[in-house]
């Protein structure tokens, strides 16, 4: 069964300051792999997602994530924070070779702006 | 565009007594998920279904059930609700199971007293 992890429970950057959460996973070979966004009293958003190919990945909103197999880590990364940007992020992750539909989530990472 | 609607949206309920979250999505997805999420949690995934007719137990199923009543409707059912239970539930579908975009509900806030 696939598993993910995000290390960080929460990151505070400053405004303008460039931005890497981080996303391990689980998995006996190459998952599906996204990242979604919940802002404050928001439901849930895709940013992005991987799942085979170009393992640089470009997202809504300025994001982009790098998936690393030798890592397996799929970061997401945004070059210069808005003060927008203050949000929880959750990175989750398919199983390709399960001929199932799960779909689990980490722990998520709180994302903190300093002005 | 509704997407997925949730209802209820709050509900309080004495430790003990039953509920149903129903759920319907208007996309003609295939696969339909219910998430519970805590805080330091994250989300975890209770049941989903991956088409009519067919349900599968997520990572945390236990006190729960669910019916896939139809393509459009997922519901989850508290047979006997739990202090435990308390928490934010996510209903969300997808076009293409595993492979796809969630697509969720605006949450479901349950309180077991």
């Amino acid at each position: 069964a696939q598993s993910v992890t995000q290390p960080d429970i929460h990151i505070t950057v400053s405004e303008g300051a460039s931005l890497e959460l981080r996303c391990n996973y689980s998995y006996g070979a190459t998952p599906y792999l996204f990242w979604y966004v919940q802002s404050p009293g928001q439901g849930l958003q895709l940013l992005l997602k991987y799942f085979s190919g170009d393992t640089l990945v470009q997202g809504i909103k300025g994001f982009e994530a790098e998936f690393k197999r030798s890592q397996s880590s799929f970061n997401l990364r945004k070059p210069s924070v808005h003060w927008s940007d203050a949000a929880e992020y959750f990175c989750a992750v398919g199983a390709p070779m399960n001929r199932d539909d799960k779909i689990i989530f980490g722990k998520g990472t709180r994302l903190h702006i300093l002005p | 565009n509704a997407g997925v609607t949730q209802t209820p949206k709050f509900q309080v309920l004495k430790t003990g007594q039953s509920m149903t979250l129903q759920c319907a999505q208007d996309m003609n997805h295939n696969s339909m998920y219910w998430y519970r999420q805590d805080p330091g949690m994250g989300l975890r995934l209770i049941y989903y279904s991956a088409s009519e007719g067919t349900t599968d137990k997520g990572e945390v199923p236990n006190g729960y059930n669910v019916s896939r009543l139809n393509k459009r409707e997922f519901s989850l059912r508290l047979e006997s609700a739990a202090p435990s239970q308390t928490s934010v539930y996510f209903c969300a579908s997808s076009a293409t199971g595993a492979a796809g975009e969630l697509f969720f509900g605006e949450g479901s806030r349950l309180t077991v007293l």
